[in-house]
């Protein structure tokens, strides 16, 4: 049963700090998306991949967020330095992008909860 | 820009009545539709999806949505609503120059025993 994988599942930080979050997306799945969830934003998408180029990435704050594909296997959201607002949960999602004109569904990770103290 | 409305942020049913969430559209070009659900502590789950064809689509745990060009609509559907069914319901549209999808701001379906 393939699943996206995220880790942390759980992070506690405080203000100023580092935080990396990781996702391994389906094997095979070309396609690779970063949303945040607030309970006042809602779903928010942040980033967005195809063949590990970054395609879209207006949804990040850009001084403070980065988002890369390292390779196939693996994407990295990193936030440098956290701020509290920041406190979200991180959902990673992949699919198939538009493969032979279809347009296939998103399979999200289970998502990093983030508390920026 | 492609985007979806839901009108409701929670609906209330009660075990065995049917069920509907409601999700409106607004695209230019094909509407590509989908529904997700969200349980507890979870990702999102893809439930159905709409790109062409039969106006009523059937998903996933017995959901179904219809198709309504004329009223922009894509109402997700079950005929007997379950306890478990409790979640959260995201309608999305695909956005129209690339992958992404564009999420509507969710409704919370609670269902009573």
């Amino acid at each position: 049963d393939a699943r996206v994988t995220q880790t942390p599942r759980d992070k506690v930080t405080e203000m100023g700090q580092e935080v990396t979050m990781r996702c391994q997306p389906i094997l095979g799945h070309n396609t690779v998306f970063w949303y945040r969830q607030t309970m006042m934003q809602g779903l928010e998408l942040l980033a967005y991949f195809r063949n590990r180029a970054p395609l879209d990435d207006s949804g990040m704050p850009k001084d403070r967020f980065s988002a890369e594909m390292p390779d196939a296997t693996l994407a990295t959201l990193k936030i440098q330095p956290s701020e509290p607002r920041d406190s979200a949960v991180y959902f990673c999602a992949s699919g198939l992008g538009e493969m032979g004109g279809s347009y296939n569904e998103q399979f999200f990770g289970p998502g990093t909860r983030l508390t920026v103290l | 820009a492609q985007s979806v409305a839901q009108p409701e942020d929670q609906v209330n049913v009660a075990e065995g009545n049917p069920l509907t969430v409601k999700c409106t559209y607004s695209v230019s070009g094909n509407p590509y539709l989908f529904w997700y659900v969200q349980y507890p502590n979870r990702g999102l789950q893809f439930l159905l999806k709409y790109i062409t064809g039969d106006n009523l689509v059937k998903g996933s745990y017995g959901f179904e949505a219809e198709f309504n060009k004329s009223q922009t609509s894509f109402h997700l559907k079950k005929p007997s609503a379950l306890v478990s069914d409790s979640a959260l319901y995201f309608c999305a549209v695909r956005d129209k120059s690339f992958q992404k999808l564009v999420f509507g701001t969710g409704t919370r379906l609670l269902v009573s025993p």
